[in-house]
């Protein structure tokens, strides 16, 4: 079985500060997606990362695959309240399945 | 955009009852998943779909599980026997390559099994 650990499950901080979120596997992936995911909705993808080493920006978020493709990490700049939510990572083996984590919750307070 | 829709968006049924899932994929995709999300817990797959036929499945899709694309549009989940411990967000998603990375959720059907 292939597990994605996310770290910190939880984590509340204050608006305009700098947070990372980490997602780790002994396993090795064939790509790496991160995802966001509201209350009672379906996950949202945000990005796709597939080469060891790789950094993806979008706006404010920076994404990384680790080298040996086993951990990624997200890193939010200057947080701001509309980035509260639930943060999922989900790795792929090419088995054509997603193994997801149990996700970081989120909270940026004004 | 395109988007992934599902119906119903909430589905109560007894337990011993059959029930059916339905999602609409992106129409330009030919891969399709289904996937549930047992309330507190990770998202777990449950089957891929290509090519009218299933290319993967979990331990969890047993034989009461089937899925079917009955027309060019649809794609369906059908649970023969609900148990109560089928209780869950149930999300459909599709993608467009053969990896199954760059997959699109659906919005999900929470099945409530009484």
């Amino acid at each position: 079985t292939q597990l994605l650990e996310q770290s910190p499950q939880f984590l509340s901080i204050q608006e305009g500060e700098n947070l990372t979120v980490y997602c780790n596997s002994s396993s090795v992936f064939s790509s790496l997606q991160w995802y966001r995911q509201e209350p009672g909705e379906g996950p949202v993808l945000l990005v796709t990362v597939v080469t060891g080493g790789e950094v993806k920006k979008l706006k404010r978020l920076t994404f990384q695959f680790g080298d040996a493709r086993k951990d990624s990490s997200l890193h939010i700049t200057a947080a701001q309240p509309g980035d509260t939510g639930l943060y999922l990572c989900a790795g792929d083996q090419g088995a054509q399945k997603l193994v997801f984590g149990q996700g970081t919750r989120l909270t940026i307070n004004p | 955009e395109p988007e992934v829709t599902q119906t119903p968006s909430h589905q109560v049924t007894q337990m011993g009852q059959e029930v059916i899932l339905r999602c609409v994929p992106i129409s330009n995709h030919l891969y399709f998943y289904w996937y549930r999300q047992i309330l507190g817990q990770k998202v777990e797959f449950l089957v891929s779909f290509y090519n009218n036929e299933i290319s993967e499945k979990s331990e969890i899709f047993d034989d009461q599980f089937s899925v079917e694309r009955p027309d060019g549009s649809n794609f369906t989940l059908k649970i023969r026997s609900t148990k109560l411990e089928d209780s869950a967000m149930y999300f459909c998603a599709s993608g467009a390559q053969l990896s199954s990375y760059e997959q699109y959720f659906g919005p999900g059907t929470r099945l409530t099994v009484t």
